[in-house]
């Protein structure tokens, strides 16, 4: 069975911060990883995607890819409240289309 | 934002009646998804479309149905609306089935309640 894991938190970091989230995964032909943002009563949007090994940056955000360790990791820098969500990891195996996703890791940034 | 549209927005239903959910997109995406989800289980995959009327099970298909006339619908029946279905449900759409460009958009959400 193809599993996502992610640490529920809540993680609370205080504004300006570096907020880091972790997901490992089970299956090594994973090829595709995603992050989603889901605001509290909100679809989840899409703010990341990686697909080789190291480092990916758009803006605040860092995605960090080391498939060796079967982990992906979501940093953002300078963190601000309107930062605060439930962040979802998602993964898709080599050959498939489908997503699986992570439960969630809920970010609180406090001013 | 990608053209997703679910119908209807918010339902409450009686227990042992039929439920149908609506996905519309304008994307001209093959493939689309219906996920549940409810909290401490994250985002669940009911069923999904890699086609019209190319349709497969996910890990939480018992007691539903899907079926897709057309590229841009994707409907969801509850056969009898059971409690343990009050949830939360997402449609969403994806391009390519490969490695790239495979990012998953996702509808606004149908939040159904049996009662």
């Amino acid at each position: 069975q193809k599993e996502v894991e992610q640490n529920s938190g809540p993680l609370s970091v205080p504004e300006g911060a570096i907020a880091s989230l972790n997901c490992t995964y089970s299956d090594r032909g994973s090829q595709s990883f995603f992050w989603y943002r889901q605001y509290s009563g909100k679809s989840p949007e899409l703010i990341m995607f990686i697909y080789s090994n190291g480092d990916k940056e758009d803006g605040r955000f860092t995605a960090q890819l080391n498939k060796a360790s079967q982990y992906v990791s979501l940093l953002i820098r300078d963190s601000q409240p309107s930062d605060s969500a439930t962040y979802l990891c998602a993964v898709k195996v080599s050959g498939s289309y489908i997503p699986t996703f992570g439960r969630g890791t809920s970010l609180i940034v406090h001013p | 934002d990608a053209g997703i549209t679910q119908s209807p927005r918010h339902k409450v239903t009686e227990t042992g009646t039929p439920v149908t959910l609506r996905c519309h997109q304008t994307e001209n995406h093959r493939y689309m998804y219906w996920y549940r989800q409810d909290p401490g289980h994250g985002l669940r995959l009911i069923h999904y479309s890699y086609g019209v009327k190319d349709t497969d099970k996910g890990e939480v298909s018992d007691g539903y149905s899907v079926s897709r006339s057309k590229t841009e619908d994707f409907l969801l029946t509850l056969e009898s609306a059971t409690s343990s279905q009050t949830s939360v449900y997402f449609c969403a759409i994806s391009e390519r089935g490969g490695v790239m460009n495979t990012e998953a958009f996702f509808g606004q959400g149908t939040r159904l309640t049996v009662v």
